[in-house]
């Protein structure tokens, strides 16, 4: 079974650069959310959403832009990279009663912006 | 705010040893809490958790118990394998039912776990 996954799993970047982290779930989860996990810091929030076509701010949503045009799929975009935004990112999903706590996590997605 | 912390690792344990890894959170109301465990070169899962007062979660042979005197929630094991060695992380969630699971994570406890 798939559960999450994420794409790339590795990833490069100039500063200035731009890319897109793809999460795909076949789950058919209606929560998604994508967090970065930093030493020392344990993951943020950055954005989730609870349906297709909604997004909302976590914690740390600044300087990244979110997508959810299907249900499956919830996209993490930097418009212009910068050396602060090196990091692991994971995609997760939750089912539709939420509250509950268990998310299902992606292997994550590293990022270093040069 | 909600916030989580926990005991800083790395926690190098002999197979067989006793383990214990401490989480104390802050927080309004009666939030629900959580033990993720992460494997090398894995995401999260989710290991135990409990929703209420004094409830107890339990998986794998590891055991937290919510106490609300001491907003604690630290993750036990009486007996570790070299197989448990991975980053544990304590959570917790003030989210209600129906809504978005937003978790507060503590910052994630190394334990190595040797023969």
């Amino acid at each position: 079974n798939a559960g999450v996954t994420q794409t790339p799993k590795f990833r490069v970047l100039k500063t200035g650069q731009s890319m897109t982290l793809l999460c795909a779930q076949d789950m058919n989860h209606e929560y998604m959310y994508w967090y970065r996990q930093d030493p020392g810091m344990g993951l943020r929030l950055i954005h989730y959403s609870v349906g297709e076509g909604t997004t909302a701010k976590g914690e740390v949503p600044d300087g990244y832009n979110v997508s959810r045009l299907k249900k499956q799929n919830f996209l993490l975009g930097l418009e212009s990279a910068a050396p602060s935004q090196t990091s692991v990112y994971f995609c997760a999903s939750s089912y539709s009663s939420g509250g509950s706590g268990e998310l299902f996590f992606g292997e994550g997605s590293r990022l270093t912006v040069l | 705010g909600n916030s989580v912390t926990q005991m800083e690792g790395p926690v190098t344990l002999s197979e067989e040893a006793f383990l214990t890894i401490n989480c104390t959170y802050t927080a309004t109301g009666y939030p629900s809490l959580f033990w993720y465990v992460q494997y090398p070169g894995e995401g999260l899962q989710l290991l135990l958790k409990a929703t209420k007062a004094d409830d107890k979660g339990s998986n794998k042979g590891f055991e937290a118990t919510y106490r609300k005197e001491t907003t604690s929630f630290h993750l036990e094991k009486g007996s570790v394998q070299v197989s448990d060695s991975a980053v544990y992380f304590c959570a917790l969630s003030r989210s209600a039912t129906g809504t978005a699971s937003k978790l507060t994570f503590g910052t994630g406890t190394r334990l190595q776990v040797t023969l």
